[in-house]
């Protein structure tokens, strides 16, 4: 299975600075065929299921603001929020569905504000 | 605007069999791919399962041998199966739809749009 390890695992940040969260997959899941990544990332606030963020690693999901962003390739990936909201705060996963199942998530980076 | 939510028992006895039914409202169950996912007290997010409406399925390979999937597209329903529980399998299940149908952008086949709220099965005596 292919593991994915984000860091920080916390985050404290100010309300309208940039929060910046690491994933690393233990193998590429940028697919030559073509040439996407097949990373997504997800959003999960107290009380709520996850909620789709990203895919292809960098696509917004609609409707999603566009403080939320995702960039990287290969095996390391970074969701970046530019300027803090008091509601960004939750806990961010990313997740590979490179391979056939099983699909895999990261530990989870919970986001909170300084 | 579809909407996911899982119903069965919370409390599993040991060796028993837990049960849990997804049941798909705002949209057809036909055209898409619906999955369980469970998240561990403390852990990362596990991926469970899948089934297509025709019955098609995958499962973890950590759990195949204790796990099953089924469809009912007339109740627009899938239900998950865990049989010999123990209390690792103690978690929040969530059902949520693939995120790569008929009706939706190319996402690739494998990530997940839209989630129901959980639920939380604990397995004691």
């Amino acid at each position: 299975d292919i593991v994915m390890t984000q860091s920080p695992d916390s985050l404290d940040v100010s309300l309208g600075e940039r929060a910046t969260i690491n994933c690393k997959s233990s193998q590429s899941v940028l697919h030559s065929s073509n040439s996407k990544n097949y990373l997504a990332w997800y959003q999960q606030k107290p009380g709520q299921p996850p909620k789709l963020l990203i895919y292809w690693a960098s696509t917004r999901e609609s409707g999603v603001p566009d403080r939320f962003s995702g960039s990287g390739s290969g095996t390391d990936f970074t969701l970046t929020i530019s300027s803090l909201q008091a509601e960004d705060v939750a806990i961010y996963y990313c997740q590979q569905y490179y391979t056939n199942p099983p699909w895999t998530f990261g530990q989870g980076t919970k986001v909170e504000i300084k | 605007q579809v909407q996911l939510r899982e119903s069965g028992p919370g409390l599993v006895k040991p060796s028993e069999t837990l049960s849990l039914t997804c049941t798909v409202s705002g949209g057809s169950i036909s055209g898409y791919y619906w999955s369980w996912i469970r998240q561990p007290p403390g852990k990362r997010l596990e991926y469970v399962g899948y089934i297509s409406k025709t019955g098609t399925t995958n499962y973890n390979p950590s759990l195949t041998s204790r796990v099953a999937i089924s469809v009912d597209t007339s109740k627009n329903q899938f239900s998950l199966n865990v049989n010999s529980v123990t209390a690792a399998d103690t978690a929040v299940y969530y059902c949520a739809r693939i995120g790569s149908g008929t009706s939706t952008p190319d996402r690739g086949f494998g990530n997940f749009d839209y989630w129901g709220r959980g639920s939380l099965v604990t397995v004691s005596s």
